[in-house]
C-alpha cells in the first residue's frame, strides 16, 4: 500500500525554527515528485512547492519562495518542510502529497502537469507566543 | 497568476445530482483534477485528467472540461458525499500548482 506518513503536531513560538517530515512507503520514492500543501484554519488549499527526490530538483510557489525550504533524504524516503523563523501566520495544517507528472503535446508544443494522487494525513503547526 | 473560481456552496437533496463548477481562463486547454476533503481529513483525489477516476472512486463521480469551465458532477448524491471539493490545475506559465477556491457540498 502506498502511504505518506507525516510527523506529529508541533507547537512553537514566533522566531523558532521547525522541520516537519513526510515518509513515503510502498512505492519507489525517487520516481515521483512530492510536495507540500498548506491549509490555514477554516481556509482552502494552497500549493507550496515540490521536490524530486531522485535529484533534489525543487520548485516553489512564488508565495512561498524564500519563506520555507523543501528538501528530501532519499536514503530514508523522507521529504521535509522547514522554516528558519516561524511567524504566527504560519499556523496551519500542512499536507504532503505525492505528485504524478504527466506530459503531452498540443499543436507541437510540449507541456507537463502534475496532480496529487496520495496524501499524508497532515501535520498541524501552531505558532503562538 | 492563474485563478480558479468555484461557488462557495452547493446544496443538493439525497439521490439528486450535484454539479460543482471551476472557472478559469481557457481552462479547457488544461487538465483539471478534483479533490474531496471531508471535515478533519486529508484531501482525496476523486477525478484526474478532467474525467478519469482513481480506483475505488464510485462511478457517481464524473468530470468534464471545456471552454472556461470545468465541472465535477456527483450523481445520486449520498450523505457521505458531504464535503469540500477543490479543483486543481498546473499553471505552466509560473510552473506551479493552483487550487480552486473550494466548494462546500451540503446534502439536505
Amino acid at each position: 500500500e502506498v502511504q505518506l506518513v507525516q510527523s506529529g503536531a508541533e507547537v512553537k513560538k514566533p522566531g523558532e525554527s521547525l522541520k516537519i517530515s513526510c515518509k513515503g512507503s510502498g512505492y519507489s520514492f525517487t520516481s515521483y515528485w512530492i510536495g507540500w500543501v498548506r491549509q490555514m484554519p477554516g481556509k482552502g488549499l494552497e500549493w507550496m512547492g515540490i521536490i524530486y527526490p531522485g535529484d533534489s530538483d525543487t520548485r516553489y510557489s512564488p508565495s512561498f519562495q524564500g519563506q520555507v525550504t523543501i528538501s528530501a533524504d532519499k536514503s530514508i524516503s523522507t521529504a521535509y518542510l522547514q522554516w528558519s523563523s516561524l511567524k504566527a501566520s504560519d499556523t496551519a495544517m500542512y499536507y504532503c502529497a505525492r505528485h504524478v507528472m504527466r506530459d503531452g503535446v498540443v499543436a507541437t508544443i510540449s507541456y507537463y502537469y502534475y496532480y496529487m494522487d496520495v496524501w499524508g494525513k497532515g501535520t498541524t503547526v501552531t505558532v503562538s507566543s | 497568476s492563474y485563478v480558479l473560481t468555484q461557488p462557495p456552496s452547493v446544496s443538493v437533496a439525497p439521490g439528486q445530482t450535484a454539479r460543482i463548477t471551476c472557472g478559469g481562463n481557457n481552462i479547457g486547454s488544461k487538465s483539471v483534477h478534483w479533490y474531496q476533503q471531508k471535515p478533519g481529513q486529508a484531501p482525496v483525489l476523486v477525478v484526474y485528467d478532467d474525467s478519469d477516476r482513481p480506483s475505488g472512486i464510485p462511478e457517481r463521480f464524473s468530470g468534464s472540461n471545456s471552454g472556461n469551465t470545468a465541472t465535477l458532477t456527483i450523481s445520486r448524491v449520498e450523505a457521505g458525499d458531504e464535503a469540500d471539493y477543490y479543483c486543481q490545475v498546473w499553471d505552466s506559465s509560473s510552473d506551479r500548482g493552483v487550487f480552486g477556491t473550494g466548494t462546500k457540498v451540503t446534502v439536505l
